[in-house]
Formats: C-alpha cells, structure tokens, sequence
C-alpha cells in the first residue's frame, strides 16, 4: 500500500490564481480531511469528508472547496489564491465503522507559496 | 468544544534520558486520545493511542503514554531518548462536538531536542 499521496509537493501561485490540491488513498478509508498547517498554529482541519460525495466544512473552510466522486480521491480546491493561504497542506483518512480504527494516516504534504 | 494544550513549545533532553512530552485535555464525555509526531518536511504519524482500557499506552519507537482522568492528562513519555526521536509531536482529541464524524482537533506541537 502507497498509503495517502499528495501531489505536487510544492507549489508557487501568483495571487488570483486557482490550483488544486491532490490526494488519494488506497486503504478503502471511508474518512478523509484536509490540514493546514501554519507555524506554531498545530494543524486546522479544512473540509472532511465521511464517505463519496459527501463532504463538510471544518474550522477553516474559506477560500477553498473540496468533492469526493470516489472513495479514493479528495482534491481541494483553491479557486482565488491569496498570501494569507501560504501553508503546508496535508491531507489524512481513516476508517470508522464496525472495528474503529480512529486513527488518521497522513500525506507527506504539500508546500504551498502564494506571492 | 474539545481542546488540547501543550504547554511547552520545546523540550531539551539529553540521550539516553528520560523524555516527557505534556499534554492535557478538555472533552465532555469519554476523551480519545492521540499522539503523532512529525519528521523534518514529512507528514504525520502515528505514534499512539488511548481510547479504553489501561491507562498506560505504548506505543511505537519505545513511546508510551499515561492516561489520568482525573489530571486530564496524557503525557508522552520514553524511558531512554534518542537522537533520532527530535522531531515536532502533536497531542489530538477526538472532536465529538459533531456527534458522527470522526475529526480531530490537535495542539500546537512541542518540539522535542534531543542532544548526545
């Protein structure tokens, strides 16, 4: 298992520009979430989703948007970039259901510079 | 709302000895609780876990922690630090403000040292 992957590692925007974030997981994981991660901040969860096509705001949601069409993908998605989106992006899934797992397994991030 | 603190941004340890990493909790209900900890430009892993059972949690790389309900505590401890364990941990409690979805909210991190 590859586990969760993120692309691109790293990425340069230009303020106003739109890009997307992607992340898939090949664990059958019917939870998955979008982080922020700022500099002394811990992670904020951006959007979650519980299950394909369904998806939910979490504490920062402004700014981007997300959709879940299968259980493996879960792009976000910024349409307008500004400077204060500068942040490493990580994207998590985890299995809830019969057996609760709980625990969340992460990306290796995704650098994200808006200038 | 559920909260984790980690008062200390940084802890110094040298190897070989004892580590601790703080951590205390605010939940309504029965908390389930988290550490992982993050490599330089990695993400996050797992490192252990409290949901039931014994207080006491072990978990990978030699990690244990303590559960105290009545401290609401859940502190990470090593018995013998190692160089390679410097790395930026994160406490996490399970957000059941929302009732069904499984989030989790997580401190701000401390900073682990460890020095030979």
């Amino acid at each position: 298992n590859a586990g969760v992957t993120q692309t691109p590692k790293f990425r340069i925007l230009k303020i106003g520009q739109s890009m997307t974030l992607q992340c898939t997981q090949d664990m059958n994981h019917n939870y998955m979430y979008w982080y922020r991660q700022d500099p002394g901040m811990g992670l904020k969860l951006i959007y979650y989703s519980v299950g394909a096509g369904i998806t939910d705001k979490g504490e920062v949601p402004n700014g981007y948007n997300v959709s879940r069409s299968t259980t493996e993908d879960f792009p976000l998605r910024l349409e307008l970039a500004a400077p204060s989106q500068t942040s490493v992006y990580f994207c998590a899934s985890s299995y809830l259901g019969q057996g609760v797992q709980e625990t969340q397994y992460f990306g290796p991030g995704t650098r994200l510079l808006v200038l | 709302a559920q909260s984790v603190a980690q008062p200390e941004d940084q802890v110094n340890v040298a190897e070989g000895n004892p580590l601790t990493v703080k951590c205390t909790y605010s939940v309504s209900g029965n908390p389930y609780l988290f550490w992982y900890v993050q490599y330089p430009n990695r993400g996050l892993q797992f490192l252990l876990k409290y949901i039931t059972g014994d207080n006491l949690v072990k978990g990978s790389y030699g990690f244990e922690a303590e559960f105290n309900k009545s401290q609401t505590s859940f502190h990470l401890k090593k018995p013998s630090a190692l160089v390679s364990d410097s790395a930026l941990y994160f406490c996490a409690v399970r957000d059941f403000s929302t009732g069904t979805a499984s989030k989790l909210t997580f401190g701000t991190g401390t900073r682990l040292q460890v020095t030979l």
